[in-house]
């Protein structure tokens, strides 16, 4: 079955820290991949997605690239600030699963002034 | 706006009395679904319905029951039968066979055993 893989956190840096957390996943089919942001008391919302090999997701800074060798979905920011706290979330799509999302545990980012 | 609506944003039960949450969606999506959230395991998905009057369960339905008789909504009751249901629960859709365009989420129910 499919499955995804996350860095467990929490994940501390302070502002302006270089971030990477660290995503892989197995699937029997060709997947999307996607990364989800988690504010506290709030539901999930889309940062970034890639739908085939060597796409690179990118949005308010973050960026992530969908390599197929390595099943990895690793997501970077090159410089943090504190409003990114939040928990972050990799999750596939996969067309043999009728679509039906997969999700990572979750790691918690916190980011000191 | 199109969006998720989840209702209550809070919610207690006392022991041995079943609850509805209710999730409504105006984005036109034909697949919803909903998830269970407990510290440190992530998101686990309890029932999902790609078209309306169809739904099926997902890694954790015990418990919990489902129906979809219109295409906005997707009520899911937690019944006496679910031994453990403080949580945070997620409600989401999409469009069926368009997974890639990933999924929106309504804010959530915190649901509290009192």
């Amino acid at each position: 079955g499919n499955s995804v893989t996350q860095m467990e956190g929490p994940v501390t840096l302070s502002e302006e820290a270089f971030l990477t957390i660290n995503c892989t996943y197995t699937a029997t089919g060709y997947p999307s991949l996607f990364w989800y942001v988690q504010y506290p008391g709030e539901g999930l919302q889309l940062l970034l997605k890639a739908t085939k090999a060597d796409d690179k997701g990118s949005n308010k800074g973050f960026e992530a690239t969908y390599r197929k060798e390595t099943t990895s979905f690793h997501l970077e920011k090159g410089s943090v600030q504190v409003s990114d706290s939040a928990v972050y979330f990799c999750a596939l799509s996969d067309p043999g699963g009728s679509y039906i999302p997969t999700f990572g545990r979750g790691t918690s980012l916190i980011v000191h002034p | 706006d199109g969006g998720i609506t989840q209702s209550p944003k809070y919610l207690f039960r006392k022991e041995g009395q079943n609850v509805t949450l209710s999730c409504e969606q105006n984005l036109n999506h034909d697949a919803m679904y909903w998830y269970r959230q407990d510290p440190g395991q992530g998101l686990r998905l309890i029932y999902y319905s790609q078209i309306v009057n169809d739904f099926q369960k997902g890694d954790i339905a015990e418990g919990y029951s489902v129906s979809r008789e219109k295409k906005e909504s997707f009520p899911l009751t937690v019944t006496s039968a679910q031994k453990n249901p403080t949580a945070f629960y997620l409600c989401a859709s999409s469009r069926p066979g368009q997974g890639n365009y990933g999924y929106t989420f309504g804010s959530g129910t915190r649901l509290t055993v009192v």
